[in-house]
């Protein structure tokens, strides 16, 4: 399966900053890949597809212009939050998606906003 | 719209005892998976069984198996002979079939292992 890596695993930032998390698939071509939120104890919510060369499609609820998708590449998708505030504080995982049904996550970002 | 429940947000058990995760869902679609994910302490979200809903075989894995009841719309998952490594978040998930790779998940079950 795909291997996929995050980068940064953490990150503190303060109020109002933007910060960018990258998604890797470090050995596949990925033309899809996901980004999902993770409150503590929660489950994961699907933000957003990611595809390559397209703009990406957000689910209902999401802000598009507060969290920006760049899937310049086969093997980069990144996630900015623009304007970060505290309740933006949250664990963000992206997901690269194989096949008719093979997904492989990423070993997420932990994102603190002060 | 895809709706997954999981009813018991906690569940403890015995090493090497079994313990059943249950898991229900809503859907109009004929063509579909389900998926129970495992996200353990380092929160990297591990898959540990697939079932696709045009089978009537329950899918197993090792001491993992499930209990699909399609016409209940039932997903439930079995683990036998626990381990202290089991001990983590499991989800339940759908994805609708074509190739969409969309996975909607459960709120989750908390499973501790007791030694």
């Amino acid at each position: 399966g795909a291997v996929v890596s995050q980068h940064p695993s953490w990150v503190i930032c303060k109020s109002g900053t933007s910060v960018k998390i990258e998604c890797r698939s470090l050995d596949f071509q990925a033309t899809t890949m996901f980004w999902y939120r993770q409150f503590p104890k929660q489950s994961l919510m699907l933000m957003a597809t990611s595809n390559e060369g397209s703009k990406a499609t957000y689910e209902q609820g999401v802000e598009k212009d507060k969290f920006l998708i760049n899937h310049a590449s086969l093997t980069l998708s990144t996630l900015t939050v623009t304007s970060a505030h505290p309740e933006d504080s949250s664990f963000y995982i992206c997901s690269v998606g194989q096949g008719r049904y093979e997904q492989y996550f990423g070993p997420g970002t932990r994102l603190t906003v002060t | 719209a895809q709706t997954v429940t999981q009813s018991q947000p906690e569940m403890s058990v015995q090493e090497a005892e079994t313990v059943t995760l249950s898991c229900t869902y809503d859907t109009s679609e004929s063509n579909y998976y389900l998926f129970w994910y495992k996200q353990p302490p380092s929160r990297q979200m591990i898959l540990v069984i697939r079932q696709e809903a045009y089978k009537q075989q329950n899918a197993t894995e090792n001491r993992f198996s499930v209990n699909f009841q399609k016409a209940a719309k039932s997903f439930s998952l079995k683990i036998s002979d626990s381990q202290l490594g089991d001990t983590a978040m499991y989800f339940c998930a759908f994805m609708k079939g074509g190739a969409t790779n969309k996975l909607i998940f459960g709120t989750g079950t908390l499973l501790a292992v007791q030694p």
